[in-house]
């Protein structure tokens, strides 16, 4: 199985409403992002975790903030958010963080701010 | 800090022909990977290719072949025998090893005619 899933597929929010996104993977990974993606751009990278610890955060604003439950579930919390947070938000997972192996990308969320 | 370049914002090929995305990078480190993504309309995102920068030898992969320039830090993809199912946004990715986290290019739309 090389799949990671993210739930909700679409989802529309007001700027005082708090959402999360999930993502899960069971590829027995031990590394997972987040990433943000706007129309016809790369992904940015928000948030790096290995091993279930947050290692990297690129300066992400706090009305975002990741959860890694477990090895296999990150989660997404989203609260007072901006119109212009609205994005695809990407989540990707591989095995290890090194850089030599690949990386595996969910289908994505669709986030709408109202 | 590393960069990663991709020139041509579009490209198009006509089905069964053969076309090169170009790709340059920049950075000082000796030990790195390099990946190319496709991305369709349907935006997962998915590996296409990957090149360890130690292996002289260019990745192939099935239609897919890649140009690696470890001198010119220069990493071309050639899809040859194109399919309509190649058309989608190309992403060129570089990630140190042991950084956390990739640089993604600016992407190339290929367009597929037929």
């Amino acid at each position: 199985d090389t799949e990671v899933t993210q739930t909700p597929k679409h989802l529309v929010m007001g700027m005082t409403n708090k959402k999360s996104l999930k993502c899960e993977q069971h590829m027995g990974h031990r590394a997972m992002y987040w990433y943000k993606q706007k129309a016809k751009k790369p992904p940015e990278l928000m948030f790096v975790y290995s091993y279930e610890k947050l290692s990297i955060n690129e300066s992400v604003p706090s009305r975002f903030s990741p959860e890694c439950p477990n090895s296999s579930l990150l989660n997404l919390h989203l609260h007072a958010l901006q119109p212009e947070d609205s994005a695809l938000y990407l989540c990707a997972s591989s095995q290890s963080w090194t850089g030599r192996e690949t990386q595996y990308f969910g289908p994505g969320t669709r986030l709408l701010v109202l | 800090a590393q960069t990663v370049t991709q020139s041509q914002p579009e490209m198009s090929v006509q089905e069964a022909e053969t076309v090169t995305l170009s790709c340059t990078y920049d950075t000082s480190e000796s030990d790195y990977y390099l990946f190319w993504y496709k991305q369709p309309p349907s935006r997962q995102m998915i590996l296409v290719i990957r090149q360890e920068a130690y292996k002289q030898q260019n990745a192939t992969e099935n239609r897919f072949s890649v140009n690696f320039q470890k001198a010119a830090k220069s990493f071309s993809l050639k899809i040859s025998d194109s399919q309509l199912g190649d058309a989608a946004m190309y992403f060129c990715a570089y990630h140190r090893t042991n950084a956390g986290k990739s640089t993604f290019g600016d992407g190339t739309t290929l367009t597929v005619k037929p």
